[in-house]
């Protein structure tokens, strides 16, 4: 079964600091790990694929196969970084599904 | 230009109204999903369509029907609403190919409260 976990539901830090969202997953198989970014009740964006390795914003992101983890870094917090974060994973091997996590405040403070 | 566009913004049903929210995308995309977000708990999957024709079962789907006559539309529908259907609906759909998925275009939410 595929399953999401974000354990910390508010992140709060200061401008400046380095930043780490934590998100665990368990899937049977090859996963596609996503982090999405939802700002302020807007409508979520995809912030990183996994298999891109892509460095949107200042964030990265690394899949590890063996602690099953795909956290998101930042180095220097930024007040605009301030947001909901989820994490998902999608199973092509189980239905084709997009599961989400319980999400992540983060508030960068001044 | 559109991505996914969905209809109404908001709601306000009594208890037992049925509704139908609606979900559409111009991205020629397969793959079309429908969430509910709650405070505290996430996006919660209700069902979710692989392609025209083709429906299936997500977390949640007590309560929610949905078809796909077409490859753009996703409607969603709540047969008798209650009062635990207050949320925020997001549909979302995204291109899959050889397997792989390029991550999920979302729609701008329908809030509903069923009073």
């Amino acid at each position: 079964a595929q399953r999401v976990t974000q354990p910390e539901k508010l992140l709060s830090v200061f401008k400046g600091a380095p930043v780490e969202l934590k998100c665990n997953y368990s899937y049977s198989g090859s996963p596609e790990l996503f982090w999405y970014v939802q700002y302020s009740r807007q409508r979520l964006q995809l912030l990183l694929r996994h298999i891109s390795r892509e460095s949107i914003k200042g964030f990265t992101a690394d899949l590890n196969k063996g602690e099953t983890s795909f956290h998101l870094k930042k180095p220097f917090a930024q007040e605009e970084d301030s947001a909901m974060y989820y994490c998902a994973l999608w199973g092509y091997n189980q239905g084709g599904k997009l599961i989400f996590g319980q999400g992540t405040e983060l508030s960068v403070k001044p | 230009n559109a991505g996914v566009t969905q209809t109404p913004k908001f709601q306000v049903l009594k208890t037992g109204q049925s509704m139908t929210l609606q979900c559409a995308q111009d991205m020629n995309h397969e793959y079309m999903s429908w969430y509910r977000q709650d405070p505290g708990m996430g996006l919660r999957l209700i069902h979710y369509s692989v392609g025209a024709g083709i429906t299936d079962q997500g977390e949640v789907p007590n309560g929610y029907n949905v078809s796909r006559s077409t490859t753009e539309d996703f409607p969603l529908r709540l047969l008798s609403a209650a009062p635990s259907q207050t949320s925020v609906y997001f549909c979302a759909s995204t291109l899959v190919v050889a397997g792989v998925a390029y991550g999920y275009t979302f729609g701008s939410g329908t809030r509903l409260t069923v009073v």
